[in-house]
């Protein structure tokens, strides 16, 4: 049971180039989230969905879009990538939003030279 | 506007001994969950433990256990037996279970590094 999957693990970017964060989940759940964490910092919400073709912006969206065109899959796709979005991304995904925990997968660090 | 406020930036206890990781919150909403997170430093998150609004005892979960005070509006973790292992950054966190527009959507506080001496 691979849980939550994102790749890559490691990206370098250049300012300016665009890329999409893949993340896909094996759990058939509906709800999925992006979030981006600093370092030394809790983690920061960027989009969430609720399902196939619903999302909605999180704390921190700006240079961000997503889609979700299937209940497996959430890209996360950066354009124009700028120094300010050197982070750790974390996809996640819950079975619903009471008291069902969010399954992480492990993270992408990517870092905007 | 959910908050979550982890105060101790870092903490220090001795192998096999307890430890307690203060998590304050603040929320307007009456109904709400609050979960605690572990991230060793190989970066993955792993889920704790759960404490509801309205649940009557403190959650437990193996060694890990939630002194829940709601009159304080505080979720302190308490890790008995401490581990080598347990090393790791632990991160509170809150969610609305009030429905409308939450979806779901987590709250983190700043985080508290974990070391366990030996």
């Amino acid at each position: 049971n691979a849980g939550v999957t994102q790749t890559p693990k490691f990206r370098i970017l250049k300012i300016g180039q665009s890329m999409t964060l893949q993340c896909t989940q094996d759990m058939n759940h509906n709800y999925m989230y992006w979030y981006r964490q600093d370092p030394g910092m809790g983690l920061k919400l960027i989009y969430y969905s609720v399902g196939a073709g619903i999302t909605d912006k999180g704390e921190v969206p700006n240079g961000y879009n997503v889609s979700r065109s299937t209940t497996e899959d959430f890209p996360l796709r950066l354009e124009l990538a700028a120094p300010s979005q050197t982070s750790v991304y974390f996809c996640a995904s819950s079975a619903g939003d009471g008291n069902q925990p969010q399954h992480f997968g492990d993270g992408t660090r990517l870092s905007i030279l | 506007a959910q908050k979550i406020t982890q105060t101790q930036p870092g903490m220090f206890v001795q192998e096999k001994e307890a430890v307690t990781l203060d998590c304050t919150y603040d929320t307007s909403d009456q109904s709400y969950g609050l979960f605690w997170y572990k991230q060793p430093s190989s970066g993955e998150m792993i889920f704790l433990i759960y404490q509801g609004s309205y649940d009557e005892q403190n959650a437990t979960e193996g060694r890990y256990s939630l002194n829940f005070q709601k009159a304080r509006k505080s979720a302190n973790l308490v890790i008995s037996a401490s581990q080598l292992g347990d090393s790791a950054m632990y991160f509170c966190a809150m969610r609305s279970l009030a429905g409308g527009t939450s979806y779901g959507k987590l709250t983190f506080g700043q985080g508290t590094i974990l070391t366990v001496h030996p």
